[in-house]
This record gives C-alpha cells, sequence and structure tokens, in this order.
C-alpha cells in the first residue's frame, strides 16, 4: 500500500491567495482527519470525517478554513483567503478498522 | 481540558537507554500511542498499548503504563543515532480521536 499520498509536499503562496491541500487515505480507511503542526501550538487536530461525513470540525480556526471529503478517496483542506499565520506544515491522517492513525508526510505551506 | 503532558527534550549517548515520559488526562482512553517523526516527515507509529495493559516489549521498545498516575513511558534499549527524532505520546479520547502530547526532542550523541 502506497499509505496516505498527500499534495503538494510544499506550497509557498502569498497572503490574499487561496490554498487547496490534497489528501487520499489508504484504501479502505473509513475515517480521515487533517491535522496542523506549527511550533507554537505543536499539532492541532482540525477536522475529521468518518465515511465521507465531517463528525468534528471544533478544531478548524474560522472561516477561512474549509474542508471537504467527496468521496472515500479524497480530501481536500481549503484556505481562502490565507495568511502568514497559516503557515505550518498540514497532516493528513487516515484511520481502518483499528484505531491506528497512519499520517501521510505533510504539506509544508508558506503564506508570504 | 486535554493536555497531554511530556517534557520537551532528552539527550542521551550512543548505546545507553533512553526514557521518554507522557503523563495523558482522560482516564477512559482505551489506547495510548507513541509516534515518532523524524524531521520532514509526517509521524510514524511506532507502537501502542491497550488500557488493561501495565506494559509492552517490542524489540528494542517497552512501552510502561501506569494507569493509576496516568503516566506512560517510552523505553529504547541501545538507543542509536538514528533513533534521534521527536516522540509524540497519544491518548485515544473516543471515537478515533486522537490527542497528542508537545512532543519530546530526542537527540543521541556518538
Amino acid at each position: 500500500d502506497a499509505g496516505v499520498i498527500q499534495s503538494p509536499r510544499h506550497e509557498v503562496t502569498e497572503m490574499g491567495q487561496e490554498v487547496t491541500l490534497r489528501c487520499k487515505p489508504i484504501s479502505g480507511h473509513n475515517s480521515l482527519f487533517w491535522y496542523r503542526q506549527t511550533m507554537m501550538r505543536g499539532l492541532e487536530l482540525l477536522i475529521y470525517f468518518n465515511n465521507n461525513v465531517p463528525i468534528d470540525d471544533s478544531g478548524m480556526p474560522e472561516d477561512r478554513f474549509s474542508a471537504k471529503m467527496p468521496n472515500a478517496s479524497f480530501s481536500t483542506l481549503k484556505i481562502q483567503p490565507s495568511e502568514p499565520r497559516d503557515s505550518a506544515v498540514y497532516f493528513c491522517a487516515s484511520i481502518g478498522n483499528t484505531d491506528t492513525q497512519y499520517f501521510g508526510p505533510g504539506t509544508r505551506l508558506t503564506v508570504l | 481540558g486535554e493536555d497531554v503532558e511530556q517534557s520537551l527534550f532528552l539527550s542521551v549517548r550512543e548505546g545507553d537507554s533512553s526514557v521518554i515520559n507522557c503523563t495523558y488526562t482522560d482516564s477512559s482512553s482505551t489506547y495510548l500511542y507513541w509516534y515518532k517523526q523524524e524531521p520532514g516527515a509526517g509521524l510514524q507509529l511506532l507502537t501502542y498499548i491497550f488500557s488493561n495493559m501495565d506494559m509492552k516489549q517490542d524489540q528494542r521498545l517497552t512501552v510502561l503504563l501506569n494507569k493509576k498516575d496516568k503516566h506512560l513511558s517510552l523505553r529504547i534499549a541501545d538507543t542509536q543515532t538514528g533513533d534521534s527524532a521527536i516522540y509524540f505520546c497519544a491518548e485515544n479520547t473516543g471515537f478515533q480521536k486522537l490527542v497528542f502530547g508537545t512532543g519530546t526532542r530526542l537527540l543521541v550523541s556518538p
């Protein structure tokens, strides 16, 4: 299995631009998680889906952030408009029948 | 609140044992996990322990769980330079949701 796939691996954009991060979970996994990691705040859970349905989005920082999971093999996290304080590494993780989360390699976002 | 606490930094010499400690908050957590993060990479699951166990050993890794004190530890025997990374403990707070600790940066010197 290829594991959790995220794209792009690195994204540099200017303040005000729209950013879309993508995630492909492990095939057969039915839950998907988006995290943000920064030096100041550590690893934060933004949102998670079960069977493509958002279950808990209480970690989404504000309305500029949105996430979708149109099918079992794809999810997006969108930031519009982006701000410098959104600079972080964004991880996607998926989970199957066990309670073990498997992480993707992350997308390093820099907003100038 | 849900704060899983870890010491920030640990430095050991190659060949020594490393012990990384974690204090969690939810006594009803069913699983507790240790993840490893190498520079520029995602979190890699190292091991986990069921809450009804006191100890789990997996090659060089030993996990100890003290439920009374909500204390979890990870011991790495014969630590190697390749073990240098950030180690996160995490607790399962329900419905597959994990709460992660702040991470402990392990530095192994030759």
